[in-house]
């Protein structure tokens, strides 16, 4: 069955360092979204990315899709205390249309 | 627009006993999502409602059952709870089926003593 590997599963960086979290599949993907929660709140939407080698920038974070479609990352640049928490992707694939949930990457940002 | 509302928000519970969690989705969405959240298992899709009717379920025990109702609103309920149910219990509500974007609530936190 589809599964989703989430890599690493835990980071921990000092201010200012750069960071990514990386989505892999064993299928190709129609699409994959990230999402970022907060310690003590419930998953945000941040991304949706569809296209093969797609590349999207939202300020400081920078989310690719790879050619092949099975693989992800995100990536923080110079992150900041306010980027603390556990950021998600989920992958669409498959004829039932159900998001797969990969198991999160849990961020902490030293001051 | 107001955003997913659930309720109770938290809730302690005795093994064996059921529970009934209600989930409000943003108006105009008429598909919602139950997932489970426990610490370290990330979030466990649990079922799909989209027109009152489950489109999609995930791989939980048949104590786990939902609803939802013409108002898009739905209810999940756990019967005969275990203690291995305590966990937080999200709902997320979209536009449409499948792979829309996820508008999650703040969730309910369930305990099991």
């Amino acid at each position: 069955g589809q599964q989703v590997m989430q890599i690493p599963q835990y980071q921990h960086v000092q201010e200012g360092e750069d960071f990514t979290t990386y989505c892999n599949s064993s299928t190709t993907l129609s699409n994959i979204q990230w999402y970022k929660q907060r310690p003590g709140g419930h998953p945000v939407f941040l991304i949706q990315l569809v296209k093969s080698g797609e590349v999207k920038k939202q300020k400081r974070l920078t989310f690719q899709f790879g050619e092949a479609k099975k693989n992800s990352s995100l990536h923080i640049t110079a992150t900041q205390t306010t980027d603390v928490g556990t950021y998600f992707c989920a992958e669409g694939a498959g004829n039932n249309r159900k998001l797969i949930w990969g198991l999160g990457t849990s961020l902490a940002v030293n001051p | 627009k107001a955003g997913v509302t659930q309720t109770p928000r938290y809730l302690i519970k005795t093994r064996g006993q059921q529970v009934t969690l209600s989930c409000s989705p943003i108006s105009g969405h008429r598909s919602v999502s139950w997932y489970q959240q426990t610490p370290g298992q990330g979030l466990q899709f649990l079922f799909e409602y989209f027109s009152e009717t489950q489109r999609n379920k995930g791989n939980f025990p048949g104590r786990f059952s939902g609803r939802q109702f013409s108002n898009s609103r739905s209810e999940m309920n756990v019967s005969t709870l275990e203690l291995g149910d305590s966990a937080l219990y999200l709902c997320a509500s979209s536009r449409g089926l499948g792979y829309n974007e996820q508008f999650f609530g703040p969730g309910t936190r369930l305990t099991v003593l």
